[in-house]
């Protein structure tokens, strides 16, 4: 079975800041790690993803994660937050033969000016 | 825009009914997820088809049901409406399976009165 856990359904970072958002995977085999943006009254749009390869992944907007396989973790970051930036974001796990995406319970980006 | 298109926007239906959910998949894509996202189950896969054919299923209720017809859109029916089946109801779509990322359209909110 995969999970997903996002620690802290809320984070306020202020406008210029360091953006940290914290997502913890359980997966039996290698898993493949994406992060998701949803704005208000929108779906969700895909920030980075993690199948293979190089650890660091760069994404859309200035984000970026690191898959750390020891720590079980694939923590999402941007170096300095924008206003735009304010939004739910959530980590999502699938497992090779295993189709299905599984979502972390989400976390609230408020960017403070 | 991601190229999955949802209809309608918004439902309001009363309890004991019966609604169903379009979808239409990006161009190309053979494989569409149904997703619930509710305040207090988070976004929940409910199933996926597969050019036509059930691929995995999840916590979808009895009362739920899909397809995927020859040209790959896709309905949800929802039927016997009950007050906490009040959510969005999110398409997504992908060229093969949940190890490609997922493209998701803007969603249905359903309320049930």
């Amino acid at each position: 079975a995969q999970s997903v856990t996002q620690l802290g359904s809320h984070v306020s970072v202020s406008e210029g800041a360091l953006v940290l958002l914290r997502c913890n995977y359980s997966s039996s085999v290698p898993p493949y790690l994406f992060w998701y943006v949803q704005y208000p009254n929108q779906g969700l749009q895909l920030l980075l993803k993690y199948t293979t390869g190089a650890t660091l992944v760069k994404g859309i907007n200035g984000f970026e994660a690191e898959f750390k396989k020891s720590e079980t973790s694939f923590h999402l970051t941007k170096p300095s937050a924008h206003m735009s930036d304010a939004a739910e974001y959530f980590c999502a796990v699938s497992n090779f033969g295993n189709e299905k995406l599984t979502f972390g319970t989400g976390t609230r980006l408020t960017i403070i000016p | 825009d991601s190229g999955v298109t949802q209809t309608p926007k918004h439902l309001i239906t009363a309890t004991g009914q019966r609604v169903t959910l379009r979808c239409s998949p990006r161009s190309g894509d053979l494989s569409v997820y149904w997703y619930q996202q509710s305040l207090d189950q988070g976004l929940q896969f409910l199933i996926q088809y597969y050019n036509g054919e059930e691929r995995a299923k999840g916590n979808i209720l009895e009362r739920f049901s899909a397809q995927q017809f020859p040209d790959l859109h896709s309905e949800l029916n929802l039927s016997s409406l009950e007050l906490g089946d009040s959510a969005l109801y999110f398409c997504a779509s992908s060229p093969t399976g949940g190890r490609s990322p997922l493209h998701f359209g803007n969603g249905t909110r359903l309320t049930v009165t």
